[in-house]
């Protein structure tokens, strides 16, 4: 069972409010990366990170940001939630030194912006 | 068209039967991923291949690099694996590209 951690699971919010999700793993792992999906949809990487203070943005243009002050923590803000945000948001990291290796997802939060 | 793509979309077998999705992909790659997602969303990883065949239990996964193709086959089939099978191409820069996935339904 991977150690990998997303808070909230769940979350309905008015537009316009800043959040914040949550993603933290327990295993050393360098490598960390936000995916959003929508249902039925194929996974979209928004961001990715392969190590402290190092952030870079994924394939699907988003309008979150991240921040990677410590190994184990990888939070995604949005400053102001919109209707169009409403998503499914899985965070994942792998610790292979080359390439990604396996990667190790958390169970995912599902956003509604109302 | 994506650059990775799946088929078929949907599967439904009967409990026994061999299974096989197919995945090939467009881009140069470093690794083909295969994951799972079962229906409460939550992502297993099953197999990452870069050359031959792997094999895990019931689930065997092969690659052929000249062809830019892979596939996953489960034997045996169980209604426990049903879930969504997703393939992805690692690329350059250690990013995943994903396809939109294959919907596996088992009746028992």
């Amino acid at each position: 069972e991977a150690d990998i951690y997303q808070t909230p699971r769940y979350l309905v919010i008015g537009t316009g409010k800043k959040i914040t999700l949550e993603c933290s793993q327990t295993m050393g792992h360098d490598k960390m990366y936000w995916y959003q999906q929508d249902p039925g949809m194929e996974l979209h990487l928004i961001h990715y990170s392969y190590g402290v203070n190092s952030t870079e943005k994924g394939d699907l243009s988003s309008e979150s940001t991240v921040s990677r002050i410590r190994t184990e923590h990888f939070p995604l803000t949005l400053e102001s939630a919109r209707p169009s945000h409403t998503s499914q948001y899985l965070c994942a990291s792998s610790g292979r030194d080359r390439g990604i290796g396996e990667q190790f997802f958390g169970p995912g939060t599902r956003l509604t912006v109302l | 068209k994506n650059e990775v793509e799946q088929s078929p979309q949907n599967l439904t077998a009967q409990e026994g039967e061999f299974i096989t999705i197919n995945c090939s992909y467009s881009v140069g790659i470093s690794a083909l991923h295969w994951l799972q997602q079962h229906p409460g969303g939550g992502i297993v990883s099953l197999f990452m291949l870069s050359s031959g065949k792997k094999k895990h239990g019931r689930l065997i996964a092969t690659i052929n690099i000249q062809e830019k193709h892979s596939s996953l086959h489960i034997t045996a089939s169980h209604p426990r694996d049903s879930a969504v099978y997703i393939c992805a191409a690692e690329t350059s820069g250690s990013r995943l590209t994903f396809g939109e996935g294959t919907q596996l339904t088992v009746n028992p």
